[in-house]
């Protein structure tokens, strides 16, 4: 079965700390999708990663396709970064299906 | 250019009522797609399309129906709505192949008492 899994689940940090959430699958993937979904629910996407490393301001995923494992990283964290992290994972190119993870709750404390 | 716009962003139904939750995209993608999110779940999906016409089903398509008539319009229909179908509702829309991103409206909650 595909699955994806999340860790933390939650997480609180102060402002200015450096965020790390993780995502892992079960097996070979053709590429994850990271998201951020708003307190007011709407969800965007931040990047979608086959192999290495993206950068997007503050926020920086890596994938590691070997060890099947992608990070999200966030320097210099700020409450406004506070929001539901959703790792996916699209399994073949083509029928563009997603299985998603359950999401990491960031809270950025002033 | 707006995105996916869902419509309405709150609803709520009695048991065994019928609605449509409308969605409509502006970005001429032919993959289109219907999630329900539950509380402490991944999103699942309902149904999907890959262009105007062609329709299938997802994870979780009991309880719902779809159609595909034009490019811009996804529409789901809930049938006989049951409490199992409280759920925020996400549609989205995205361009098959590498390096493209998935577009997602706002999100449709639905309560059914």
């Amino acid at each position: 079965k595909n699955e994806v899994e999340q860790s933390p689940q939650n997480l609180t940090a102060q402002e200015g700390e450096f965020i790390t959430i993780n995502c892992s699958y079960s097996v070979g993937i053709s590429a994850l999708h990271w998201l951020q979904q708003h307190p007011g629910g709407g969800i965007v996407s931040l990047f979608m990663l086959s192999s290495g490393k993206k950068k997007h301001g503050r926020l920086i995923a890596t994938i590691n396709i070997q060890e099947k494992h992608s990070s999200l990283h966030i320097t210099a964290s700020h409450p406004r970064d506070s929001a539901v992290y959703i790792c996916a994972a699209l399994w073949n190119f083509g029928n563009e299906k997603l299985t998603f993870g359950t999401g990491t709750r960031l809270t950025i404390i002033p | 250019n707006a995105g996916v716009t869902q419509t309405p962003k709150f609803r709520i139904l009695k048991i065994g009522q019928s609605m449509t939750l409308q969605c409509t995209q502006d970005m001429n993608h032919n993959y289109m797609y219907w999630y329900r999110q539950d509380p402490g779940m991944g999103l699942k999906l309902i149904y999907y399309s890959v262009g105007a016409g062609i329709t299938d089903k997802g994870e979780v398509p009991n309880g719902y129906n779809v159609s595909r008539s034009t490019t811009e319009d996804f529409p789901l229909r809930l049938e006989l709505a049951a409490p199992s179908q409280t759920s925020v509702y996400f549609c989205a829309s995205s361009i098959p192949g590498q390096g493209t991103e998935a577009f997602f409206g706002q999100g449709t909650r639905l309560t059914v008492v």
